[in-house]
């Protein structure tokens, strides 16, 4: 089955400074790849996500790149903000099976 | 109009005990989930239904049981109940077969005592 991996577990940066969280998953057939932000007692929401065909897509101040040889992807946030203190996972969708595999999580804190 | 609804927020129960966690989505989705995050962060599926029926069951023991009335409910009962059970459990929906966003519940934390 599928298995994300999910780089760091916890990264502390500088508000202002950029952050960067990596991920790999194994199964070739996995075709999207959602992030998902999670603040403290909620619900995961999505951030952004990218589909198998694309690249590298760009939100404002979140981006992400797929590289399918390789099968990792990163997601990528410039000029952080307190508020983007929060867990951030990505994860690994493919349809036959109906299967969201998470990766494990990344506890980002950005200092003032 | 909360898009995926969980009840209850909180559960505290003795271990040994039988309890149930409902879940609603009104997003006219195909395909629900259940997820287990424990301390740690960790979101583990537990089981994936389409159009009411069971696609994935990873390996959860079958004290758990999930039930899916329809295809905008899928509810989660658990039996005797372990210390280990607690955590938090999320619900979630989406387009099975397209590459769409799953949206989550608020999530039900169950305390096992």
């Amino acid at each position: 089955g599928e298995n994300v991996e999910q780089h760091p577990s916890t990264l502390s940066v500088q508000e202002g400074d950029s952050a960067v969280i990596k991920c790999t998953y194994s199964d070739s057939a996995s075709n999207y790849f959602p992030w998902y932000k999670q603040e403290l007692g909620k619900r995961p929401q999505l951030i952004i996500d990218i589909r198998s065909n694309v690249g590298e897509k760009k939100d404002q101040r979140i981006a992400v790149t797929l590289n399918k040889t390789a099968k990792h992807f990163s997601l990528h946030i410039t000029e952080t903000q307190p508020e983007d203190s929060a867990v951030y996972f990505c994860a690994a969708f493919k349809a036959a099976g109906n299967k969201l595999t998470f990766g494990g999580g990344t506890r980002v804190l950005v200092k003032p | 109009d909360t898009a995926v609804s969980q009840t209850p927020k909180y559960l505290v129960t003795q271990m040994g005990n039988d309890k149930s966690i409902k879940c609603e989505q009104n997003l006219g989705h195909d395909t629900m989930y259940w997820y287990k995050q424990d301390s740690k962060k960790f979101l583990k599926i537990m089981f994936s239904y389409n159009n009411k029926e069971l696609i994935i069951n990873e390996t959860v023991p079958n004290r758990f049981s999930p039930k899916s009335p329809d295809k905008a409910h899928l509810n989660l009962h658990i039996n005797s109940l372990e210390l280990g059970d607690s955590a938090v459990y999320f619900c979630a929906s989406s387009y099975g077969h397209s590459n769409t966003e799953a949206f989550f519940g608020q999530g039900t934390r169950l305390t096992v005592v």
